[in-house]
């Protein structure tokens, strides 16, 4: 079952920000907001995750709603090499030994020059 | 962030031989890996989770007399395709997780052609 919902495909200027949604409304409490990219012919990159606060890293931002029930990953400043798949996945029980990443089909993000 | 490896990068073998493909986890412990696949234009299939030490469980719907996984070690993961076909042939991704700690990370792939 898709615990998550991503538009199929984005268009991004390089330059600008990419602001990528997903939809997670049946989340439980104590599941995190994980997002990973994977780059044409390359394992999956981690990018962020999250469990209510609002995340930033070197890479991304992460906004999640008040209500949990949606979120967004921003890239502040899109380059070519952001070209990639993003994958937004639920994920219950950090560090449990049972838990493991289900990968939905995620936003081919396209980012033109 | 941790570095996990993959060998061989990309194999071609012929139909009805064995194929072994190693994960490893370069730079931290990893108790639990994870076996993905790949189809082309699809997304990553997970196949099986292995914890070091014990046997792996599988997906529904996977072959485990097909697709053998060993967790040797807290470094290392194989996987032995078995009497491969070239419906078999795929992209293979392993991931490997902390002793502690969820976060995975995930290796280069290793790309599968059975002729």
């Amino acid at each position: 079952d898709a615990k998550t919902t991503q538009p199929p495909s984005m268009d991004c200027a390089e330059g600008r920000a990419a602001n990528l949604p997903c939809n997670h409304s049946t989340i439980s409490g104590n599941e995190y907001v994980y997002w990973y990219r994977q780059i044409h012919s390359q394992g999956p990159q981690y990018i962020i995750h999250g469990l209510k606060n609002n995340e930033t890293n070197e890479m991304a931002s992460l906004i999640i709603t008040e209500d949990r029930k949606s979120s967004t990953l921003i890239l502040p400043h899109a380059t070519l090499r952001d070209t990639a798949v993003y994958y937004c996945i639920v994920r219950t029980d950090y560090g449990g030994a049972t838990n493991k990443l289900i990968f939905g089909t995620g936003t081919l993000l396209a980012v033109q020059p | 962030g941790a570095v996990v490896s993959q060998h061989p990068s990309w194999v071609i073998c012929k139909s009805g031989t064995s194929v072994k493909i190693e994960c490893r986890s370069l730079d931290f412990q990893a108790t639990t890996m994870f076996w993905y696949r790949q189809f082309p234009k699809q997304s990553l299939m997970l196949m099986a989770t292995s914890n070091e030490g014990s046997k792996a469980t599988y997906e529904q719907g996977v072959e485990k007399d097909k697709f053998l996984i060993n967790h040797a070690s807290l470094t290392l993961s194989t996987l032995t395709v078995t009497s491969a076909h070239p419906e078999d042939s795929s992209f293979y991704i392993c991931s490997a997780r902390f002793l502690r700690g969820g976060e995975q990370f995930f290796g280069p792939g290793t790309r599968l052609t059975v002729l």
